[in-house]
């Protein structure tokens, strides 16, 4: 039972537009959705995160949407650099037995080309 | 500030071998996580405990897998006997959970490449 979906395995853009990653989740019970980067041989590394009570959060290159009703998030980088490509995690977080609990997707392998 | 350390980085070993992978969270950190990733089923949540005691291991395959945190700065995961099927990558992650707000965020360590011939 896959909680977190993420349906592109892989995304590839041009430098300087934009580069959409999206995530689709099942749980109405997760209070905090993250992204992580990672790059080959590293762990993943946080990226942004989103309260279930918002809909957007903006950082730098980086926002974050959040439509609960539909149960969906995105991921969107403009503009897109080299330096970006990656595989990108959507994570989901539950606070459950006394701690949190991320539950990831699958990953989406994100290439950004000069 | 030294990151979350795992070892070794990379482990080939032969099947029916036992294998026993390490971690020493973040000072100060009182989650640890030990995650797996593989081609197909992505980063799955194995364990995680919270001052040093195990407190879900739902994500654990099966009774071949075990793991330990004797304290709070060193953790273990151990495979006895190890099959090929657990070829993956194994990632140690911690935080701090001792927090009014608590996002979710986790520190990872760069992995342990495990490969079971």
């Amino acid at each position: 039972d896959q909680q977190v979906k993420q349906n592109s395995p892989s995304l590839s853009v041009q430098e300087g537009r934009i580069s959409i990653l999206n995530c689709d989740y099942t749980n109405s019970m997760f209070d905090y959705f993250l992204w992580y980067k990672k790059y080959p041989a590293e762990g993943p590394t946080f990226l942004i995160s989103i309260s279930s009570i918002k809909d957007k959060n903006e950082d730098g290159r980086f926002t974050v949407f959040l439509n609960k009703s539909a149960k969906h998030l995105s991921l969107h980088i403009v503009p897109s650099q080299p330096g970006d490509s990656a595989v990108y995690f959507c994570a989901a977080n539950r606070w459950r037995n006394a701690g949190n609990m991320l539950t990831f997707g699958g990953g989406t392998r994100l290439m950004v080309k000069p | 500030d030294a990151g979350v350390i795992q070892s070794p980085r990379h482990e080939v070993t032969e099947m029916g071998q036992e294998v026993t992978l390490r971690c020493k969270p973040i000072s100060g950190h009182n989650s640890l996580f030990w995650y797996r990733q593989t081609m197909m089923r992505g980063l799955e949540l194995l364990i995680y405990f919270n001052n040093n005691v195990p407190i879900d291991d739902s994500g654990m395959p099966e009774d071949r897998f075990s793991a330990k945190m004797p304290n709070a700065s060193f953790s273990t995961l151990k495979i006895q006997p190890s099959e090929p099927r657990d070829s993956a990558v194994y990632f140690c992650a911690s935080t701090n959970t001792i927090r009014r707000v608590n996002t979710g965020e986790l520190f990872f360590g760069e992995g342990s490449r495990l490969t079971v011939l």
